[in-house]
């Protein structure tokens, strides 16, 4: 079946640090991929999305690109701010409406200035 | 637009009662889900509902019921609250003519059972 797979956290970095957090999938068939992030205390927000290989999501500073190759979607950030601190997770769509996303178990980022 | 709106935020309940989590969304969607979040885990499917009045299981659906009797609503159920269902509990939304399944999340709604 479908899965996705994370790094695991806590992620901790000072500000301005680059950040790299590391998402690989399994799935059959060309699903889409998403990261969403969330703040203490809130619901998921989208952050970015990729529908096919070879596309860069990109969203606020951070960027991850779909690699059919490596069955990867990393996120990456040239620098964070203290503002970037949550959770972030890395889902996949096997785009049927309908169809629960499948998450990651999340990765904690915290930075500290 | 307010999005996918839930109620309450935060719940305390005692082994045996009930309660309903309410999710409204004001997008039009067609497609509702509900999920759960465990400590340190990614979120399960509970149940979702394609339309007003068709609703079908998720992958953890044990102990909860749902109804969707308009495009709006999507009221989730606990009859009898047990401390496993102690989580967190996200609404979504999505659009039925999306390609890509894309979903909208609310605030959450966190449950203790004691």
């Amino acid at each position: 079946g479908n899965s996705v797979t994370q790094m695991e956290g806590p992620v901790t970095l000072s500000e301005e640090a680059f950040l790299t957090i590391n998402c690989t999938y399994t799935a059959t068939g060309y699903p889409s991929l998403f990261w969403y992030v969330q703040y203490p205390g809130e619901g998921l927000q989208l952050l970015l999305k990729a529908t096919k290989a070879d596309d860069k999501g990109s969203n606020k500073g951070f960027e991850a690109t779909y690699r059919k190759e490596t069955t990867s979607f990393h996120l990456e950030k040239g620098s964070v701010q203290v503002s970037d601190s949550a959770v972030y997770f890395c889902a996949l769509s096997d785009n049927q409406a309908g169809t629960a996303l499948i998450f990651g178990k999340g990765t904690t980022l915290s930075v500290s200035s | 637009n307010a999005g996918v709106t839930q109620t309450p935020k935060f719940r305390i309940l005692k082994i045996g009662q009930s309660m309903t989590l309410q999710c409204t969304q004001d997008m039009n969607h067609n497609y509702m889900y509900w999920y759960r979040q465990d400590p340190g885990m990614g979120l399960k499917l509970i149940y979702y509902s394609v339309g007003a009045g068709i609703t079908d299981k998720g992958e953890v659906p044990n102990g909860y019921n749902v109804s969707r009797s308009t495009t709006e609503d999507f009221p989730l159920r606990l009859e009898l609250a047990a401390p496993s269902q102690t989580s967190v509990y996200f609404c979504a939304s999505s659009y039925s003519r999306s390609s890509y399944n894309e979903q909208f999340f609310g605030p959450g709604t966190r449950l203790t059972v004691l």
